[in-house]
C-alpha cells in the first residue's frame, strides 16, 4: 500500500530548532517534497530530495533516507511567521502524482 | 518557481448550480497539471490529473461527470463542479508539474455551496 505519516501537531519556541519527521511507503518512489501551507492559502514549495542526504536552504534543511523510507524537515531560528502546516509528499515516478501526508501543524510561541 | 493563478479565489453559489474554476500557468507551459481538494484541517486529496489535449484521469471515488476537467492549452485548465451540493464545499487547488517533478500550486478557490 501507499502511506505517508507525519505528526499532526508540534509546538516550538521562537528562535528554537524544530524537526518534523515523515515516513513513507510508496511504490515507484521518485522523490520527497516538503511544502509550507498557511491557513487558507495554497502550499508553497520548500524542498525536494531524491538522493539520500541533507539539502540545506537557509533556515530550512531537509533530509532523506530512501532505504528507511524516512525524511525530515529541519527549521532553524524559528520565527512567528513559521507557524503553518508542513506537508510531506512523495512523488511517484511515471505518473508524477504526489501522495500527501496529513500535514503537521506547527505553532511557534513567543 | 513557476507562477500559477486561479480564478475565482472565492465563490458562493446555490445548490444545483455549476461553478467553473480556472487555473493558469503564467510563466510555464505544462503538459500535466493536477486538481486537488482540501477539507478543513485535512491534507490535499488528489482529484484528477489533467493532460493537455487528452482526457483527464480521475482518482478512485471522484465522479468524472460531476467534476469536469478541460485542459485546453498548455497554460489553462478548468474544473467545473456541476450541480454543486453543500458537501462539495471545499478548497480547490490546482498545480502544474514543473522542473524536477516539482509541483507549483495555485492560490486556491474556496467554494461554498448553500
Amino acid at each position: 500500500g501507499q502511506n505517508i505519516d507525519q505528526p499532526t501537531e508540534m509546538t516550538a519556541t521562537e528562535g528554537a530548532i524544530v524537526q518534523i519527521n515523515c515516513t513513507y511507503q510508496t511504490s515507484g518512489f521518485n522523490g520527497l517534497f516538503w511544502y509550507q501551507q498557511h491557513a487558507g492559502e495554497a502550499p508553497t514549495f520548500l524542498s525536494y530530495n531524491v538522493l539520500d542526504g541533507l539539502e540545506e536552504k537557509g533556515r530550512f534543511s531537509s533530509f532523506l533516507s530512501r532505504s528507511k523510507g524516512y525524511s525530515y524537515l529541519l527549521l532553524k531560528e524559528l520565527q512567528m511567521k513559521d507557524s503553518a502546516s508542513y506537508l510531506c509528499a512523495a512523488s511517484n515516478s511515471g505518473t508524477y502524482k504526489y501522495i500527501f501526508g496529513t500535514g503537521t501543524r506547527l505553532k511557534v510561541l513567543a | 518557481g513557476a507562477v500559477v493563478s486561479q480564478h475565482p479565489s472565492r465563490v458562493i453559489c446555490k445548490s444545483g448550480t455549476s461553478v467553473k474554476i480556472e487555473c493558469r500557468s503564467l510563466d510555464f507551459q505544462a503538459t500535466t497539471m493536477f486538481w486537488y481538494r482540501q477539507f478543513p484541517k485535512q491534507s490535499l486529496m488528489l482529484m484528477a490529473t489533467s493532460n493537455e489535449g487528452s482526457k483527464a484521469t480521475y482518482e478512485q471515488g471522484v465522479e468524472k461527470d460531476k467534476f469536469l476537467i478541460n485542459h485546453a492549452s498548455l497554460t489553462l485548465s478548468t474544473l467545473t463542479v456541476t450541480s454543486a451540493h453543500p458537501e462539495d464545499s471545499s478548497f480547490y487547488i490546482c498545480s502544474y508539474r514543473a522542473y524536477q517533478e516539482t509541483q507549483y500550486f495555485g492560490p486556491g478557490t474556496r467554494l461554498l455551496v448553500l
